[in-house]
């Protein structure tokens, strides 16, 4: 199945909060999962990114938590700010030249 | 260093149109993608080349048609332009071994 499934479609987070932001898959052959963050009018921009035999990655305040057994993956954004404002699409690359995208989040962080 | 670089930004086409979406990357990058963006669907993969030469269809390839004959440029050309085209076109590339895209800025699309 080639598929990304993406949740939620929407979030509202206080300054300060931690965003997160969900996905899954069921296809075992994805190999590589990058998170893209896309600001209004932009194209999106590579944030951060897991491979499947690394169950955590963190750069900076954006976190990257992957559980394989369960096929999911998760983005976490410690303490957000108004300026992380934007949408967010979690990727899989099923061992292949291209990525199979999932429907993307609009993440909204009050002041 | 321009990245990739996508024109036009913003264009309308009547029904049964067509028009070309340029895409140039300076990045000599040999991976090289169309998607289109519709709201809650998020990015789709029309087209993709693997190097010059070499193209494959995406997930919606229908009603478009690309080429490319050199590294830099992979145009993207829509023919008899329909309502469902309606969407934000993002180009994108990706250097061999990198795992990374570059995506263009995009070129919003609207079929009357």
């Amino acid at each position: 199945q080639q598929q990304v499934k993406q949740s939620p479609q929407s979030l509202i987070v206080q300054k300060g909060g931690i965003s997160i932001i969900n996905c899954a898959y069921e296809n075992t052959a994805f190999d590589y999962f990058p998170w893209y963050q896309q600001f209004p009018g932009k194209g999106p921009a590579l944030l951060i990114a897991i491979r499947p035999d690394v169950s955590e990655k963190k750069e900076g305040r954006f976190t990257i938590s992957f559980n394989k057994s369960a096929k999911q993956f998760s983005l976490h954004i410690m303490d957000s700010q108004p300026g992380d404002s934007a949408t967010y699409f979690c990727a899989a690359r099923p061992g292949t030249y291209k990525y199979i995208f999932g429907t993307g989040t609009r993440l909204k962080v009050l002041a | 260093n321009a990245g990739v670089t996508q024109t036009p930004k913003f264009r309308i086409l009547k029904i049964g149109q067509s028009m070309t979406l340029q895409c140039t990357q300076d990045m000599n990058h040999n991976y090289m993608y169309w998607y289109r963006q519709d709201p809650g669907m998020g990015l789709k993969l029309i087209y993709y080349s693997v190097g010059a030469g070499i193209t494959d269809k995406g997930e919606v390839p229908n009603g478009y048609n690309v080429s490319r004959s050199t590294t830099e440029d992979f145009p993207l050309r829509l023919e008899l332009a329909a309502p469902s085209q309606t969407s934000v076109y993002f180009c994108a590339s990706r250097e061999e071994g990198s795992r990374g895209y570059t995506f263009g800025s995009g070129t919003r699309l609207t079929v009357v």
